[in-house]
C-alpha cells in the first residue's frame, strides 16, 4: 500500500464550488505539505504543517485553506474554486529535521480542472 | 528567498549513453540540502538522489550520480548506461533550514531506443 495516498484522484467542478482534497499518511511522519504544479512548471508551496496544532502559508496560500484533522491527514480547501486553480496538487510528508529524515515524500497527485 | 534554475528545459539521451541535466541555485545559507526529483508520465514525484551541503563527496546511487560545486551553486545530475524508464521530467529542489523546498522549473528528459 502506499505511504502517501490522495483522494480524489482527479476532480473535475465549476467555477464558485467548493472543493476538498485529502491527504492520508501511513509513514508517521509529523509535517505535511500541500503543492501545487502548473503545466510546464515546477511546485509551488500553499500550506504546510508541522504538527497538528501548527498551520503556515507557503508562497501561494491564497484563496485555499487547510485542515490537519490529525497527524496523518492534512486536507486542503477551495472554498469558491477557479479557472486559474486548475492544476496538479501535490500531498508531501517529512519527518524531523536532520540527516536524511527531512527528505519529503509525495503522494501521487490530485488533478483538478475548474471549469 | 531562494531561487532554482534548470536552464535544459528539454533534452534528448540514447539509451545506455550518459546524460548531465544542469541546475543552479541562489542563497544566502551555509545549511541547505539538495535533491533531484524524477516525475514520469503516471506524474509521481519519486526521489532520485540528495545531497548534504555540508558534505564534499559527491552523491551517487546506482546510475545516478550529483556533481555538486557548492561555490558556484551547481549541482548537476548525471544518469549513466540511460534506460527508457528514465524518460521522465526532473526537477531539482532545494532545502533551505526551515524546511522549505523550492523547485526549479523542470528538464524534460527523453531516452530514445
Amino acid at each position: 500500500d502506499a505511504d502517501v495516498t490522495q483522494t480524489p484522484r482527479n476532480r473535475i467542478t465549476k467555477t464558485g464550488k467548493r472543493i476538498m482534497l485529502e491527504c492520508s499518511q501511513t509513514k508517521g511522519h509529523d509535517r505535511m505539505y500541500w503543492y501545487r504544479q502548473d503545466p510546464g512548471l515546477g511546485l509551488r508551496l500553499i500550506y504546510y504543517s508541522f504538527d497538528v496544532k501548527d498551520i503556515n502559508k507557503g508562497e501561494i496560500s491564497d484563496g485555499y485553506s487547510v485542515s490537519r484533522q490529525a497527524q496523518a491527514k492534512f486536507s486542503l480547501s477551495l472554498e469558491s474554486a477557479i479557472p486559474n486553480q486548475t492544476a496538479l496538487y501535490f500531498c508531501a510528508t517529512s519527518d524531523l529535521p536532520g540527516q536524511e529524515r527531512d527528505t519529503q515524500y509525495f503522494g501521487p497527485g490530485t488533478r483538478l480542472t475548474v471549469l | 528567498a531562494q531561487t532554482v534554475t534548470q536552464s535544459q528545459p528539454e533534452m534528448s539521451v540514447q539509451e545506455a549513453e550518459t546524460v548531465t541535466l544542469s541546475c543552479t541555485y541562489d542563497t544566502s545559507e551555509n545549511n541547505y540540502y539538495l535533491f533531484w526529483y524524477k516525475q514520469p508520465p503516471s506524474r509521481q514525484m519519486i526521489l532520485v538522489i540528495r545531497q548534504e551541503a555540508y558534505k564534499q563527496q559527491n552523491a551517487t546511487e546506482n546510475r545516478f550520480s550529483v556533481n555538486f560545486q557548492k561555490a558556484a551553486k551547481s549541482f548537476s545530475l548525471k544518469i549513466s548506461d540511460s534506460q527508457l524508464g528514465d524518460t521522465a521530467m526532473y526537477f531539482c529542489a532545494f532545502l533551505n533550514a526551515g524546511n522549505m523546498l523550492t523547485f526549479g522549473g523542470g528538464t524534460r528528459l527523453m531516452v530514445k531506443p
